[in-house]
């Protein structure tokens, strides 16, 4: 069984450019969830995809968003980069059970220059 | 409003000594809480949950709704618990939001 993947695992953008960061769930698990990790702090969720839907969004603006593919893979696209976006992105993915245990991937660094 | 709060950054401790690691919430209705923990250059994963009760790695955490607390705790640390913890809440409701904590590491010597 493969546990989640993201891609890539650094990444360093500049001020307004735009940036993809990419996640393969786990094997069988339908959610994806997203959060923003600062340096120093607890992930914050961002969002929560199910069956290619956004059904849950953290206090981010809407130049954060994201798709789910039909093998539940997700894309989170963040528009016009600040400096403030520089973070470690989690993908985490969980089974379709609600409530189930969330399984992390090993994050993507963003630096925003 | 939602909060998870980790008072201690950094928690040091001998080897053989009790350990407790603190948490407090903030949620007006019944949360599900966590404890996540994160080796050195491993991802993030799960410890324990309130629901399941468990003992994982001889830690345990008992929920306290009277004083909002979820503290982890285990009587005899061990090198091998030297990692990075998060408390975690997941709001009643239909989707698996958390809510996290900023961390507390727990670093064992010998």
């Amino acid at each position: 069984e493969t546990g989640v993947t993201q891609s890539p695992t650094h990444l360093i953008k500049t001020r307004g450019q735009q940036v993809t960061l990419r996640c393969s769930s786990q094997s069988g698990h339908n959610t994806v969830s997203w959060y923003q990790q600062a340096l120093g702090q607890g992930p914050q969720f961002i969002f929560q995809y199910y069956r290619e839907e956004e059904n849950g969004r953290g206090n981010f603006p809407p130049r954060f968003s994201g798709l789910q593919f039909p093998n539940y893979s997700s894309e989170l696209n963040v528009n016009a980069l600040e400096l403030d976006d520089s973070a470690l992105y989690l993908c985490a993915s969980s089974p379709p059970s609600a409530g189930e245990e969330q399984f992390f991937g090993p994050g993507t660094r963003l630096t925003v220059l | 409003a939602q909060r998870v709060t980790q008072p201690e950054k950094l928690l040091s401790v001998f080897k053989g000594a009790p350990v407790e690691l603190k948490c407090n919430y903030s949620y007006s209705g019944s949360p599900e809480l966590f404890w996540y923990v994160q080796y050195s250059r491993q991802r993030l994963q799960l410890l324990l949950r309130h629901i399941s009760r468990e003992s994982i790695k001889g830690f345990t955490a008992d929920l306290n709704k009277g004083e909002t607390s979820f503290h982890l705790k285990k009587p005899f640390a061990q090198e091998e618990d030297s990692a990075m913890y998060y408390c975690a809440l997941k709001p009643s409701g239909g989707y698996n939001k958390l809510i996290f904590g900023a961390g507390t590491r727990l670093a064992v010597h010998p």
